[in-house]
């Protein structure tokens, strides 16, 4: 199936400083990523729909000037979290819808997460 | 609004047995609707997908799921389950990546 990278998948950061995860489509362009956070035994939610070229769309309750997202082209998209504090400390994963047709396109394919503490 | 629900938050089976991991969908059509896989501490695997055609599809590791739009369902099934199975599923619709709030998979040796 099509891999998604995110990188860091572990970072520690101080507070008050900025951090900036990678999502990359390795072999397949999406236009179309998502950023989610994820608490300890709960579900995915959904901060923010990230699309190539255009302004992030975020969800309900999610501050677009704390988390910075950028989609430059087709295979990157990241996420900047501003100013981090403790309770940003979180598991935060992305994915990445393909494009095109065949048997793999409009298919959501996600990345590894990557775990973000702030001390 | 567009949502999908998964009726079970924890469900436990003995290894060798079968199951059946519930996914409801509320959508104005048909939806892409997939179904992933999630180990403690890492990210979600892609289990398997339906976009259209035969409402029976196969994935990978066993699993099975079956479209049903007259029930608006969309159920994960495994024949025989492994203890390697523990983990976290959901169920997940396209169009605004929308994802059940999961199930917990327990197996009993």
């Amino acid at each position: 199936g099509a891999v998604v990278s995110q990188h860091p998948s572990r970072v520690i950061c101080k507070s008050g400083t900025s951090v900036k995860i990678e999502c990359r489509s390795l072999d397949f362009q999406a236009t179309t990523m998502f950023w989610y956070r994820q608490f300890p035994k709960k579900s995915l939610m959904l901060m923010a729909t990230s699309n190539e070229g255009s302004k992030a769309t975020y969800e309900q309750g999610v501050e677009k000037d704390k988390f910075l997202i950028n989609h430059a082209s087709l295979t990157l998209s990241t996420l900047t979290v501003t100013s981090a504090h403790p309770e940003d400390s979180s598991f935060y994963i992305c994915s990445a819808r393909s494009i095109g047709g065949g048997a793999d396109g409009n298919t959501i394919y996600f990345g590894e997460g990557s775990w973000l503490t702030v001390v | 609004a567009q949502s999908v629900t998964q009726p079970d938050i924890h469900i436990t089976v003995s290894e060798g047995a079968s199951l059946e991991l519930r996914c409801n969908y509320s959508y104005g059509a048909t939806p892409y609707l997939f179904w992933y896989v999630q180990s403690p501490g890492q990210g979600l695997q892609l289990l398997l997908k339906y976009f259209s055609g035969d409402t029976l599809v196969q994935g990978i590791k066993g699993f099975e799921a079956e479209f049903k739009r007259s029930q608006s369902s969309f159920n994960l099934r495994k024949p025989s389950v492994h203890w390697s199975d523990a983990a976290e599923y959901f169920c997940a619709a396209a169009g605004k990546s929308t994802f059940g709030d999961g199930t917990t998979l327990t197996v009993k040796p």
